[in-house]
């Protein structure tokens, strides 16, 4: 039971450096998100996609991109690294973007920019 | 806009001590509750969710939470804690908008059970 595997699971990047953090589910869910957590903050909502094809920003999205290659991966793009991106990304997926669907969420990155 | 209040961020108990943890929330409309639990080094885990009916909702490990709408509050209770429960517990709730599956975190309590 894989369920939301992310890679990597730790990384350490240069200011100004680019990256892309992989996100897969093989639970056959259409809705995927990203979001990151900070010391104090509890979870914050980068993007989602609602289905494949389609994304949209969430609470926090300045300095990300976002990528639904297909229906079970979601990727998630730094292109120009900053400190104040050091952070824990956690992928999640849902069966929809119904308010009443729990999300399912994978093991995190976790990201250091020096 | 919802948010979602923890007001405990670390708590310390006892095995075998009951355990009570505080959440309130704030949204004018009809919610969906959760609580997840995410335990050292591993990723965050559903323990219980209410979308409607019965207030007093079980969830897994013998965890349970009351949603009193009038309190705006979803506490997460468990009668008697183990070492094993050792763990950060998130709050979340998601207003029913029609805008998605969009859920607002508390900033999560830190549990320590002790031997």
């Amino acid at each position: 039971n894989a369920g939301v595997t992310q890679t990597p699971k730790f990384q350490v990047l240069k200011t100004g450096q680019s990256m892309t953090l992989q996100c897969a589910q093989d639970m056959n869910h259409n809705s995927m998100y990203w979001y990151r957590q900070d010391p104090g903050m509890g979870l914050r909502l980068i993007y989602y996609s609602a289905s494949e094809g389609t994304t949209d920003k969430g609470e926090v999205p300045n300095g990300y991109n976002v990528s639904r290659l297909n229906k079970r991966e979601f990727s998630l793009r730094l292109e120009s690294a900053a400190p104040s991106q050091t952070s824990v990304y956690f992928c999640a997926s849902s069966v929809t973007l119904s308010e009443n669907q729990p999300q399912h969420f994978g093991d995190g990155t976790r990201l250091s920019i020096l | 806009a919802q948010s979602v209040s923890q007001h405990n961020h670390h708590v310390i108990l006892s095995e075998a001590a009951s355990l009570e943890l505080g959440c309130n929330y704030s949204y004018g409309g009809t919610v969906n509750l959760f609580w997840y639990v995410q335990y050292p080094g591993q990723h965050l885990q559903l323990l219980l969710k209410y979308f409607s009916g019965d207030p007093l909702v079980k969830g897994i490990k013998g965890f349970e939470a009351e949603f009193i709408k009038s309190k705006f509050s979803f506490n997460l209770r468990k009668p008697s804690v183990q070492w094993s429960d050792t763990a950060e517990y998130f709050c979340a709730v998601n207003g029913i908008t029609g805008g998605g599956n969009k859920l607002t975190f508390g900033t999560g309590t830190q549990l320590k059970v002790e031997l």
